[in-house]
Parts: structure tokens; C-alpha cells; sequence
């Protein structure tokens, strides 16, 4: 299976500021990795798609890099309603496998 | 507009078999490119994959779970159904149904493009 790794686990930070989150899988995935936003009580939402690409509707604050092992997501100006936790997956094989998240928190 | 609701017991016994139905709109699995899928997430902690179905019946599963999983699909009814044999307490999370959507209609797309609300089940004798 591959692992993905994300760090921080947490990170407090203040509206405006500039968040920047990994992901690592151990091994590589190429380009297939998503990023998901989750709120408290809510399902998740896809974020980022093939590392990159945004889906219709998400703000352009949110960017995302990388490929083979290494990936980024990054919100370039943090608003309030962007304080969640963030999840990286790995679309590359089965079995898919998530990384154990990235709590945004207030600063 | 696409939408998923999971439905199912809240609680069950240990030992007993875990029923849970996906039922979506705005989606068929009888499209080329379409898949559905369970994710479970238990309280606190991070989200787990385990299993999906494509549109071709093509039937995917996590392998340390897969004894005990079994997906299905009822496409009349825009339905997936999800069992889980041999519940324990460790089973215990939220569970959630998932769409993935290949537009071409040629790939086993593994991005879930749409989620639904999830359903809480507990197990507890």
C-alpha cells in the first residue's frame, strides 16, 4: 500500500496569512493526488484534483504542486471560512489511501 | 446537480453485519466513467477507503477489509449498497458514499468528486 504522509498535523495561522501544507507518499504517484477540505461535522470536499487542477467553484487561493513523491497545497490568503482540516489522497492504485490530515486553526 | 445520501442502522451488536445503502441523483452508473464508492472516518481521526463500484461492475476493495466487504449496485434504483460482516467496536465511525465521475467515460477514475452527507454508526453490544 502506498503511505501518505502530510505535515504539519496542525498549524495556526492568522486570516490573510499564507498556508502552506505537504503531503508525501512513499512512493511515487506521479501527478494522481487530491486534496480534500473537511469542516467540523461535514463530509469532505474536493479541493484539488491530478495535484493541480481546481474544480469548478473552488477558490483560486487554493493552488497545488508537485508530483512523483512530493506535493503541496498551498492557500495563498487565508479567509475565515478556509479553517478546516485538509486531507491529501493518493489516486494513483489500489488500495486508495488518504493522509492523516491537516487541521487549520485560528492563530 | 449531483447528490448522495447513505442510510442504514446507527447502531449495531458486535459480530453483527453492518447494511449501508448509497442512494444518489444526478449521477447514473449505467454512464461510462461513473463510479461510487464508501469512505469511513472514525470519530477523531482520519479518513479510510474501502471499497467501490464502476460502472461496468468493475468492483474494487480495500484488502484489510476486503473478507469482510461486499459492494453492490442497483442501478434501477440509483442505489450502491455496502456490507460489512463481523462488526466490532474499531468499526465504529461516520460513513460516507463518494461519486467519481470520469467525463471522457474511459477511466476507473480514484478522485471522489462528490460526497455525501455521512451516516454515524456505533458498535456496541
Amino acid at each position: 500500500d502506498i503511505q501518505m504522509t502530510q505535515s504539519p498535523s496542525s498549524v495556526s495561522a492568522s486570516v490573510g496569512d499564507r498556508v502552506t501544507i505537504t503531503c508525501r507518499a512513499s512512493q511515487g504517484i506521479s501527478n494522481w493526488l487530491a486534496w480534500y477540505q473537511q469542516k467540523p461535522g461535514k463530509a469532505p470536499n474536493l479541493l484539488i484534483y491530478a495535484s493541480s487542477t481546481l474544480p469548478s467553484g473552488v477558490p483560486s487561493r487554493f493552488s497545488g504542486s508537485g508530483s512523483g513523491t512530493d506535493f503541496t497545497l498551498t492557500i495563498s490568503s487565508l479567509q475565515p471560512e478556509d479553517f478546516a482540516t485538509y486531507y491529501c489522497q493518493q489516486a494513483n492504485s489500489f488500495p486508495l489511501t488518504f493522509g492523516g490530515g491537516t487541521k487549520v486553526e485560528i492563530k | 446537480q449531483i447528490t448522495l445520501k447513505e442510510s442504514g442502522p446507527t447502531l449495531v451488536k458486535p459480530t453483527q453485519t453492518l447494511t449501508l445503502t448509497c442512494t444518489f441523483s444526478g449521477l447514473s452508473l449505467n454512464t461510462n466513467g461513473v463510479g461510487v464508492g464508501w469512505i469511513r472516518q472514525p470519530p477523531g481521526k482520519a479518513l479510510e477507503w474501502l471499497a467501490l463500484i464502476y460502472w461496468n461492475d468493475n468492483k474494487r476493495y480495500n484488502p484489510s477489509l476486503n473478507s469482510g466487504l461486499t459492494i453492490t449496485k442497483d442501478t434501477s434504483k440509483n442505489q450502491v449498497v455496502l456490507t460489512m460482516t463481523n462488526m466490532d467496536p474499531v468499526d465504529t465511525a461516520t460513513y460516507y458514499c463518494g461519486a467519481l465521475v470520469d467525463r471522457s467515460g474511459i477511466y476507473y477514475r480514484k478522485t471522489f468528486d462528490y460526497w455525501g452527507q455521512g451516516t454515524l454508526v456505533t458498535v456496541s453490544s
